[in-house]
């Protein structure tokens, strides 16, 4: 019950496309929804969240969908560049400091 | 403001040896983790540490120690390295976010630490 379970595993989508990433979840109690994105080398980095009480969340060319009775959420990136490949991590959360991370999706845009 | 700060950034270990992985954070956040990433695994909890002097396991704990002494600081020790600890190392802290109408917590993660076990 306090998997996030994020499908595909690795990606890869032509430059210009939409990239989307998939992320279920069983625990009802989760209310944030983060996703991180990590570059070859580096730490991940927090790169955009929702709460439940919201369909869809915007930023640039990033944008999460919830569906909050199919317990899923998704990130989908429009006009996919060479700079967003990446690893990325979905995640949830109920309040306090422990989060609990999908097993990442690699994604890697062709030029 | 240097963030989160891991040293070193890799490290070789022959099997039996031990050897600390240090962590600090000047950012002044309670709340401080080790992860741990292996293909295919994502990011696995090891311990972590919700305040000075406070300290507790993740999913996969055998093998490691941890002590937190300081706000700042939150050493993760290999008692006697195993092959299977061969592995990319994170450490991270928590800050709070007001997001919506609660509080939620952000991640700020260092760099990593490559470890190899020989």
């Amino acid at each position: 019950q306090q998997q996030v379970k994020q499908s595909p595993q690795s990606l890869i989508v032509q430059k210009g496309g939409i990239s989307i990433i998939n992320c279920a979840y069983e625990n009802t109690a989760f209310d944030y929804f983060p996703w991180y994105q990590q570059f070859p080398g580096k730490g991940p980095a927090l790169l955009i969240a929702i709460r439940p009480d919201v369909s869809e969340k915007k930023e640039g060319r990033f944008t999460i969908s919830f569906n909050k009775s199919a317990k899923q959420f998704s990130l989908h990136i429009m006009d996919s560049q060479p700079g967003d490949s990446a690893t990325y991590f979905c995640a949830a959360s109920y309040g306090d400091d422990k989060i609990i991370f999908g097993k990442g999706t690699r994604l890697h845009i062709l030029p | 403001n240097a963030g989160v700060t891991q040293t070193p950034k890799f490290q070789v270990l022959k099997t039996g040896q031990s050897m600390t992985l240090q962590c600090a954070q000047d950012m002044n956040h309670e709340y401080m983790s080790w992860y741990r990433q292996d293909p295919g695994m994502g990011l696995r909890l090891i311990h972590y540490s919700v305040g000075a002097g406070i300290t507790d396991q993740g999913e996969v704990p055998n093998g490691y120690n941890v002590s937190r002494s300081t706000t700042e600081d939150f050493p993760l020790r290999l008692l006697s390295a195993a092959p299977s600890q061969t592995s990319v190392y994170f450490c991270a802290s928590s800050y709070s976010i007001m997001f919506g109408r609660g509080k939620s917590y952000g991640y700020t993660f260092g760099s990593g630490t490559r470890l190899t076990v020989v």
